[in-house]
């Protein structure tokens, strides 16, 4: 497996609070991914970054925020967790964004908003 | 809406039989197309991937045939085995991935 890990792996917390969700690698990749994966939704896209401090929005990026200060480390915060982002929250490494596109995953954070 | 499209949501094969997948595709300017096996608790992990300029790619077991005038792809699993049940989920990249929506593969032994 990619160097890749995810903290926490599961978490409970209440609608309104906020939460931060980490993805660590040891690859030196140069692209990271959050993905949420939904039963019905398959995995859609929430923020992507393509190098330290340079990010951008995916398809569901409302409610989220991200934050990338090193190479090794993108985080992913829900500024006010409401209940339609219980979920299960996956992070992706990429090595570059020309040539070759394969995408490694880390082990996902199940995250449940009460 | 959904970019990419995928059938069926679930799948039972016997033992040694061939499990076939389907995904479809409207935007033309996708291209990359990968295939992820996901087992519970787990993250996608990539199975195999095509460009639009082949037709076919096959991998030990595993082969994606690309239409690329239908605009779809599948993915063929030879020879199934009960640890390919699974979930898997087909994808199309421009700029960033798309999901389809997942197909659960169980393989009965």
């Amino acid at each position: 497996d990619a160097g890749i890990t995810q903290s926490p792996r599961h978490k409970v917390t209440e609608t309104g609070t906020p939460v931060t969700l980490r993805c660590h690698q040891t690859e030196n990749h140069r692209y990271m991914y959050w993905y949420r994966q939904d039963p019905g939704h398959g995995l859609r896209l929430i923020h992507y970054s393509y190098g330290v401090k340079d990010t951008d929005k995916g398809e569901v990026s409302d409610g989220y925020s991200v934050s990338r200060s090193k190479t090794e480390d993108f985080l992913l915060t829900l500024e006010s967790a409401t209940s339609s982002q219980t979920s299960v929250y996956f992070c992706a490494t990429q090595l570059s964004g020309t040539g070759t596109y394969e995408q490694y995953f880390g082990p996902g954070t199940r995250l449940t908003v009460t | 809406q959904q970019q990419v499209k995928q059938s069926p949501q679930s799948l039972i094969v016997q033992k040694g039989g061939i499990s076939i997948i389907n995904c479809a595709y409207e935007n033309t300017a996708f291209d990359y197309f990968p295939w992820y096996q996901q087992f519970p608790g787990k993250g996608p992990a990539l199975l195999i991937a095509i460009r639009p300029d082949v037709s076919e790619k096959k991998e030990g077991r595993f082969t994606i045939s690309f239409n690329k005038s239908a605009k779809q792809f599948s993915l063929h699993i030879m020879d199934s085995q009960p640890g390919d049940s699974a979930t898997y989920f087909c994808a199309a990249r421009r700029d960033q991935f798309y999901f389809g929506t997942g197909t659960s593969l169980t393989v009965i032994p």
